[in-house]
């Protein structure tokens, strides 16, 4: 199976500062790399995705960047907020592979301080 | 938000007890899975069902079992379970099938249902 890792597994950052939490992985096969934020006691959400097709992806405060000869993809906040306080996971999926067979890595507990 | 609801939301069981999590979706999709959260240690897929086709995760124990009677529906039966199996239990539901998902086959995942085994 995949082999996915985050780093680093906590981060934190000064309100207003940039944030970055990169994903590596090992099945040259993803073509599908998607970000989960999870906050305390809440259930994980779908903030940020993008194709194998695609180098990079943006929405407002929050972009994506991929690069699939080194196998890693990196979620990029800006402007970090209180409220971006979570725990982020990816979730490399396998193209051509059993549906919905996502893989995630083990999380970014990332802290905003005001 | 009430596209994928669990229930119950908080379970406390002994290792003999025999009980069920229940999970619904109304959002219309095709798949839907269970996976276990436990602390420090990456979500973990156990299983998949996806017009009542079913795909599960070798490792999973046999205690336990799944239960998909339609679309909309999955359960996940617990029986003679072990301390460490308490974690928190996630359902999630997507669009795709079996037949060839569709490569960005977002999932919305439900609240999850805390269990915790004495």
């Amino acid at each position: 199976g995949e082999n996915v890792e985050q780093h680093p597994s906590t981060l934190s950052v000064q309100e207003g500062d940039s944030a970055v939490i990169k994903c590596t992985y090992s099945d040259s096969a993803s073509n599908y790399f998607p970000w989960y934020k999870q906050e305390l006691g809440k259930r994980p959400q779908l903030i940020i995705d993008i194709r194998s097709n695609v180098g990079e992806k943006k929405d407002q405060r929050i972009a994506v960047t991929l690069n699939k000869t080194a196998k890693h993809f990196s979620l990029h906040i800006t402007e970090t907020q209180p409220e971006d306080s979570a725990v982020y996971f990816c979730a490399p999926r396998r193209g051509g592979s059993t549906l919905g067979r996502l893989y995630f890595g083990r999380g970014t507990q990332l802290t905003v301080w005001p | 938000e009430t596209g994928v609801t669990q229930t119950p939301r908080h379970l406390v069981m002994g290792m003999t007890n025999k009980k069920s999590l229940k999970c619904e979706q109304h959002l219309g999709h095709n798949a839907m899975y269970w996976y276990k959260q436990s602390a420090k240690k990456p979500l973990e897929l156990m299983f998949v069902y996806s017009l009542e086709e079913r795909v599960e995760n070798n490792s999973v124990p046999s205690r336990f079992s799944p239960e998909c009677p339609n679309s909309s529906h999955l359960f996940l039966h617990l029986h003679t379970l072990q301390p460490e199996d308490s974690a928190l239990y996630l359902c999630a539901s997507s669009q795709g099938s079996l037949a060839g998902g569709t490569s960005t086959d977002t999932q919305y995942f439900g609240p999850g249902t805390r269990l915790t085994v004495l």
